[in-house]
């Protein structure tokens, strides 16, 4: 399995521009996780899904922010309109089930100027 | 709300010292307790997980160890290289807040040769 592909790698885009991040989860994963790394606020959940279906949103900074999960190998977070507050790294995640190992991908570092 | 606290922030140890980092969290009803490492501008990788019906794991020269009474557990590295030199982050999977995992802050070990 080539595990979690997130893309793009590094985004760079205009405030108030919609960005779209990418991932697709490995194949038998049930659970995938977004998360944001910043220095000021270390690693923070965004949202997670249990096959398919959106199970805490909790950590999605604001309605800036929305994730979709159509199908089990394919998630999107977007951003819309982003600000440079929004500048980090997102990473996608997936595991077997919520307590098992997470499998992180390389992650998309996004700046907003 | 949900806290891990993780010290130190970072440690410097000479080549095949041992090194120690342990986090405390709040929720008694958490019951899984991974740790990851992130080398520089890569994704964190778990290296090791524990359960809360086992005290300690080791693996090779990792090991963690848990005291569910204190709240508390710790990775241990023994016979470190200076390719364990990364930032080691502990977890908490927080059942008293959505089944959440939550990261600690952070530590930056520095092996030194």
């Amino acid at each position: 399995d080539a595990g979690v592909i997130q893309s793009p790698r590094h985004e760079v885009t205009e405030m108030g521009q919609e960005v779209t991040l990418r991932c697709k989860p490995i194949s038998g994963h049930d659970y995938l996780f977004w998360y944001r790394q910043t220095m000021m606020r270390g690693l923070e959940l965004l949202i997670y899904f249990n096959n398919n279906v959106p199970i805490d949103d909790s950590g999605m900074p604001e309605d800036r922010f929305s994730a979709k999960m159509p199908n089990a190998s394919f998630s999107t977070l977007k951003i819309q309109p982003s600000e440079p507050r929004d500048s980090a790294v997102y990473f996608c995640a997936s595991s077997q089930g919520i307590d098992y190992g997470y499998t992180f991908g390389s992650g998309t570092r996004l700046t907003v100027v | 709300g949900e806290n891990v606290e993780q010290h130190p922030s970072t440690l410097s140890v000479q080549e095949g010292d041992s090194a120690v980092i342990k986090c405390t969290y709040s929720d008694s009803a958490s019951n899984y307790f991974p740790w990851y490492k992130q080398e520089l501008g890569k994704r964190p990788q778990l290296i090791i997980d524990i359960r809360s019906n086992v005290g300690e794991k080791k693996d090779q020269r990792i090991a963690v160890t848990l005291n569910k009474t204190a709240k508390h557990f710790s990775l241990h590295i023994t016979e470190t290289q200076p390719e364990d030199s990364a930032v080691y982050f502990c977890a908490v999977l927080h059942m008293e807040y959505g089944n959440k995992l939550v990261f600690g802050a952070g530590t930056i070990l520095r092996v030194k040769s």
